[in-house]
């Protein structure tokens, strides 16, 4: 693995399914972000952590949530989607939050469609 | 609230140079990022400025001025794998990155 992965590329989900993307990094970065992007819109902090057990709410939470049970992994969860969550997931990394000069590095995008 | 602007889509010719701006009201600033987004991919770091003034990095350029919430990115030599979105992103007092919407920049032969 190198920098940030994303699971699955894509997929089209049945309204009302539960359905969790998966992202993984092996940059050994503390903090981790969810985001969505739209058409016309900029991306969207859906869900954030600043290190591992602990996450915050960004912009757009609801309907969602994570996790972060270590370094690595930061799953987003949608416990019951709809079709308003029919989106691009991108999922990024920085090395520390708080410090505003850090960049933050982005997975490849999870494509979803919840019909 | 937080607002980001920039122009939804602009057209270049190969060769020339074109400059993207951006907007900002923010609550705090903290520094003011560009990143390129090519269709179908995920956004990649440009540039970063937190000083009032330009920051050259090869054909790229970016400029901050604080006072006036404005930036804008300057690309020159301008070459056809250049066509992308460019996205401004602004660092809030809670260390935040707001997004702008991106500029689709079109590169014409």
């Amino acid at each position: 693995i190198a920098g940030i992965t994303q699971a699955p590329t894509s997929q089209i989900l049945a309204a009302g399914r539960r359905m969790t993307l998966r992202c993984t990094q092996d940059m050994r970065h503390n903090a981790m972000y969810w985001y969505r992007q739209d058409l016309g819109l900029g991306l969207r902090l859906i869900h954030y952590s600043n290190t591992a057990g602990t996450t915050g709410k960004g912009e757009v939470p609801d309907g969602y949530s994570v996790s972060r049970a270590n370094t690595d992994d930061f799953p987003l969860t949608l416990a019951s989607a709809v079709p308003s969550q029919t989106s691009v997931y991108f999922c990024a990394s920085s090395d520390s939050a708080g410090l505003a000069a850090n960049e933050q590095f982005f997975g490849p995008g999870t494509r979803l469609t919840v019909l | 609230g937080q607002n980001i602007d920039q122009p939804t889509e602009m057209t270049a010719t190969e060769g020339a140079i074109v400059q993207i701006n951006c907007t900002y009201q923010t609550s705090g600033f903290n520094g003011l990022f560009w990143y390129q987004q090519h269709a179908g991919e995920a956004p990649t770091f440009l540039s970063y400025n937190v000083l009032d003034g330009l920051e050259e990095k090869g054909r790229f350029s970016s400029f901050l001025s604080r006072s006036k919430g404005y930036s804008y990115l300057l690309l020159k030599e301008l070459q056809m794998k250049d066509s992308a979105s460019y996205l401004c992103a602004v660092t809030d007092s809670n260390y935040q990155l707001i997004w702008g919407a991106g500029t689709k920049l079109i590169i014409k032969p």
